[in-house]
Parts: C-alpha cells; sequence; structure tokens
C-alpha cells in the first residue's frame, strides 16, 4: 500500500489527553514521524524514533505503534497544541516517503 | 544552528520549469549521514514528499513525480537545487526543503526545514 490514512479532524478538550493516528501498511516495518504545523509556518517535528522528542519539544507529547498503526498522544492538550499534524513514514516497499493526509487538531 | 532558505521565481508559466534552490547555513551539505529534501503543499492542502537527495549526488524521487523531477546538490555553495517540468497549475505550492537525518536506532526524521517559498503556476 502507498498510504498513510489519519483523521481529518479531532478535538481535545484543554488539559485532556487526545492520540491521534495514523495507518498504513509501511508502519509495520518502519517507524512512523510526525510534524507538527501551524497555519503559515513550516512543520515542525515533534516526534521521530519509536518514540524520541527533539529537544524543545514538551514530554507531554509522546508515540505509539501497533501493527499498522501509529499513534501520537498529546497527554494534557494545551491551547498552543491547536495545529494540523501529519504522520510520515516509508511506503511498504521501503523505496520512498510518505506524508498522512493531516489531523487538524482543535483543543477547546 | 542549521538553517535553510529557499529561493526562486513565485511564478512559473505552465509547461515551463519550476527551479528552486535551498541554501544551507550553520552546516555543510556534505556531512556525512544527512540527506536534503523537497516537500511541497498546494494551498489547503496537505504535504507532498517530492524527493531527496545525498551530497554524493544519490537521488530518490516520489514515484508520482520522478518524470519530471530533478534533485541536485553543488557542495561548493553549499546548496541543493530542484527542478520540476512541465509544470501545471496542480504544481502551485508551498515548496520547503527540509534536512533529514538518519540514525540507525531511530531512523529517518525531517528535523529542520525552511520557511517555505510560495510558488504560483499560471499564464
Amino acid at each position: 500500500s502507498s498510504e498513510l490514512t489519519q483523521d481529518p479532524a479531532v478535538s481535545v478538550a484543554l488539559g485532556q489527553t487526545v492520540r491521534i493516528t495514523c495507518q498504513g501498511d509501511g508502519l509495520r516495518s518502519y517507524f512512523a514521524t510526525w510534524y507538527q504545523q501551524k497555519p503559515g509556518q513550516a512543520p515542525v517535528l515533534v516526534i521521530y524514533g519509536k518514540n524520541s522528542r527533539p529537544s524543545g519539544i514538551p514530554d507531554r507529547f509522546s508515540a505509539s505503534s501497533s501493527g499498522s498503526t501509529a499513534s501520537l498522544t498529546i497527554t494534557g492538550a494545551q491551547a498552543e497544541d491547536e495545529a494540523d499534524y501529519y504522520c510520515m513514514s516509508r511506503d511498504s516497499s521501503g523505496d520512498y516517503w510518505l506524508f498522512g493526509g493531516g489531523t487538524r487538531l482543535a483543543v477547546l | 544552528q542549521v538553517q535553510l532558505q529557499e529561493s526562486g521565481p513565485g511564478l512559473v508559466k505552465p509547461s515551463e520549469t519550476l527551479s528552486l534552490t535551498c541554501t544551507v547555513s550553520g552546516g555543510s551539505v556534505s556531512s556525512a549521514g544527512y540527506y536534503w529534501s523537497w516537500i511541497r503543499q498546494p494551498p489547503g492542502k496537505g504535504l507532498e514528499y517530492i524527493g531527496y537527495i545525498y551530497y554524493t549526488g544519490s537521488t530518490t524521487y516520489n514515484p508520482s513525480l520522478k518524470s519530471r523531477v530533478t534533485i541536485s546538490v553543488d557542495t561548493s555553495k553549499n546548496q541543493f537545487s530542484l527542478r520540476l517540468s512541465s509544470v501545471t497549475t496542480a504544481d502551485t505550492a508551498v515548496y520547503f526543503c527540509a534536512r533529514v537525518s538518519y540514525d540507525l536506532f531511530t531512523g529517518y526524521a525531517f528535523d529542520i526545514w525552511g520557511l517555505g517559498t510560495m510558488v504560483t503556476v499560471s499564464s
């Protein structure tokens, strides 16, 4: 398969926990990386590898994976977490990278 | 710290070739373990991977764009470039360049991005 599927939109109450998922056959073999993009800005890497965060990314961001589904969890969502989130990984053959369609997160 | 900056024409005519350059500062395109990539985002839509290059010149491209894309690197100028031929209005997008880091244990990550440059295809 050459697709990564994400829910288009998710909402979470301020301070609550939200999980954003990404499905694709390639996720059985390759890590997903996760990117946050706010309007008019470039994407920012928030999770890479099994569950690693770049310097400066709050520890409320974490990742997990099971089978063909990868998940990004935000524990205690803040207003500044409102953004589009994209997963990315390899296609199942490992030949090239794919982005998911993105999930728009609203913090209510 | 490493910074990337895209540059190039903001307007390209249909059927012509789009050409963009990404200038790397604070680091070297010749650094081992780093790849250099292009990604684009049509207005109001999601991200699309275009391709990447290693300083040796090795490239891989998105199969959907492969027939029209060329990515090259100029180590003397610390730059890498994108050429997309036979453009149509569907190629109108913000084009980002990004550094791809690789680690044996954590795999690949697009860890540093340029701010992006808007390219409009219109006559």
